[in-house]
C-alpha cells in the first residue's frame, strides 16, 4: 500500500524567505505531481515530475525529484502573500491509482 | 471548452437516500477518477476509470458505485447515504494517465448527509 507523507502540515512563513515542503513516498513510482488549492476552490495543477533529477521552476515554485530516495521537494522562494495556498503532492502507481498526501497548508504573513 | 464539469455544486441528503454525482468532461480524456475531501486527510481516490467501459476501485470504494458507458461521463452513485459519506467530491481527468500532463479537477460538489 502506498503512503505518501507530506510535511510540514501547516507552515507559516514571513514574506521574503524561503522555505520547503517535503513529499515523501512509500513505494516506486515514476510520477509525482504537485497540486494548488486555495480555500473553497478546485485543485490546480503545478508540476509534473516523471523522472528521477527532475526539476522545474515556475516563478517562486521549484519542485525536484528523487525517486531513489522517494523524495520530492517545492521549494519556495522569496515567498508573497499570493502563495498561501493548500499544497499538494500526489503519486502515481503502475496501476494508475493517485494517491495524494494530506496536503500542506502555507500561510504567508506580510 | 467546459473542461471538468460537476453536478451538482451543493446537496443535502438523508441518510438512507440514494445520488448521483454528475461529472462530465468534453477534452476527450481517457481517465477519470472520483475522490473525496475530508479535513485534515487530504484527497482520497474513490474510483477510477481508464476507459470506457473499464473502472476500478480505489482507496475508499465501499457504498460507491460507477460506470463508464461512455468517455465523456463519469458517474458517481451512493446507494444508501450515510453521514459518513458528507464530504466534497471531486472528479478529475487526464489526457494521458498523467504521465506527461497533471489532471484537470472539477469544481467539487459538497455533499451534507443528515
Amino acid at each position: 500500500e502506498l503512503k505518501v507523507e507530506q510535511n510540514p502540515l501547516f507552515l507559516s512563513m514571513q514574506e521574503g524567505k524561503n522555505y520547503t515542503i517535503y513529499c515523501n513516498y512509500s513505494t516506486t513510482s515514476d510520477r509525482l505531481y504537485w497540486y494548488r488549492q486555495d480555500p473553497g476552490k478546485s485543485l490546480e495543477s503545478l508540476f509534473v515530475l516523471l523522472s528521477n533529477g527532475a526539476v522545474k521552476q515556475e516563478g517562486r515554485l521549484m519542485a525536484s525529484l528523487d525517486t531513489k530516495a522517494r523524495l520530492s521537494t517545492l521549494h519556495i522562494t522569496a515567498a508573497v502573500h499570493d502563495l498561501s495556498a493548500t499544497y499538494f503532492c500526489a503519486v502515481a502507481l503502475r496501476d494508475d491509482k493517485i494517491i495524494f498526501g494530506k496536503g500542506t497548508r502555507l500561510h504567508i504573513l506580510p | 471548452n467546459a473542461g471538468v464539469t460537476q453536478t451538482p455544486k451543493f446537496q443535502v441528503l438523508k441518510t438512507g437516500q440514494s445520488m448521483t454525482l454528475q461529472c462530465a468532461q468534453d477534452m476527450n480524456h481517457e481517465y477519470m477518477s472520483w475522490y473525496r475531501q475530508d479535513p485534515g486527510m487530504g484527497l482520497r481516490l474513490i474510483h477510477y476509470s481508464v476507459g470506457a467501459g473499464i473502472t476500478d476501485q480505489g482507496e475508499v470504494p465501499n457504498g460507491y458505485n460507477v460506470s463508464r458507458s461512455t468517455t465523456e461521463d463519469f458517474p458517481l452513485r451512493l446507494l444508501s447515504a450515510a453521514p459518513s459519506q458528507t464530504s466534497v467530491y471531486f472528479c478529475a481527468s487526464s489526457r494521458d494517465r498523467g504521465r506527461f500532463y497533471g489532471y484537470t479537477f472539477g469544481s467539487g460538489t459538497r455533499l451534507t448527509v443528515v
